[in-house]
């Protein structure tokens, strides 16, 4: 199994709701990512899990709030969220290095705020 | 702060044709690595070709190289008898605790 995948595939929500988006890989990566992608944008680190301990938070607001259960499945916990957060959340895992290991990446999550 | 740019937003080749992206970074480190990376209008990014920057040897994967310039700070990529399949978005990415992506260019493969 070498794929990265994400659920939901799309999400719309309001201001005011809480949701969730899911990441979840079997090839036994150490490191998983999340990004955020606008369109015609490259995708912007968000988060960074090694070893499900958060290594790199970029200055992300609160209102985006990640998890790593377990080294298999990160999750991006979504509360108050304002219509500028719409965009494409890609989540990624790689080995473990945080250097030279490939990223793989999930076919994302598109996220509209109303 | 590492930076990474794509001076080509747009770039156009000929079916079986070859094509060279351009990338340049900027970084005060030694020890980083190089992507490429492919979008399709599916999203989903993809792998192209990875080049660490402690080897002098210019990677290679099939119809895709790269030109690496560690001085220059170079890091194109050559795509040879370009296919319909290959258009994409491009991504040139710089990894070293955390991964940088270029701008993009935007391929359009004409039969």
């Amino acid at each position: 199994d070498t794929e990265v995948t994400q659920t939901p595939k799309h999400l719309v929500m309001g201001m005011t709701n809480k949701k969730s988006l899911k990441c979840e890989q079997h090839m036994g990566h150490r490191a998983m990512y999340w990004y955020k992608q606008k369109a015609k944008k490259p995708p912007e680190l968000m988060f960074v899990y090694s070893y499900e301990k958060l290594s790199i938070n970029e200055s992300v607001p609160s209102r985006f709030s990640p998890e790593c259960p377990n080294s298999s499945l990160l999750n991006l916990h979504l509360h108050a969220l304002q219509p500028e957060d719409s965009a494409l959340y890609l989540c990624a895992s790689s080995r473990s290095s945080p250097i030279k290991d490939e990223q793989f990446f999930g076919p994302g999550t598109r996220l509209t705020v109303l | 702060a590492q930076t990474v740019t794509q001076s080509q937003p747009e770039m156009s080749v000929q079916e079986a044709e070859t094509v060279t992206l351009s990338c340049t970074y900027d970084t005060s480190e030694s020890d980083y690595y190089l992507f490429w990376y492919k979008q399709p209008p599916s999203r989903q990014m993809i792998l192209v070709i990875r080049q660490e920057a402690y080897k002098q040897q210019n990677a290679t994967e099939n119809r895709f190289s790269v030109n690496f310039q560690k001085a220059a700070k170079s890091f194109s990529l050559k795509i040879s008898d370009s296919q319909l399949g290959d258009a994409a978005m491009y991504f040139c990415a710089y990894r070293n605790n955390d991964m940088r992506f270029g701008a993009g260019t935007r391929l359009t493969v004409k039969p």
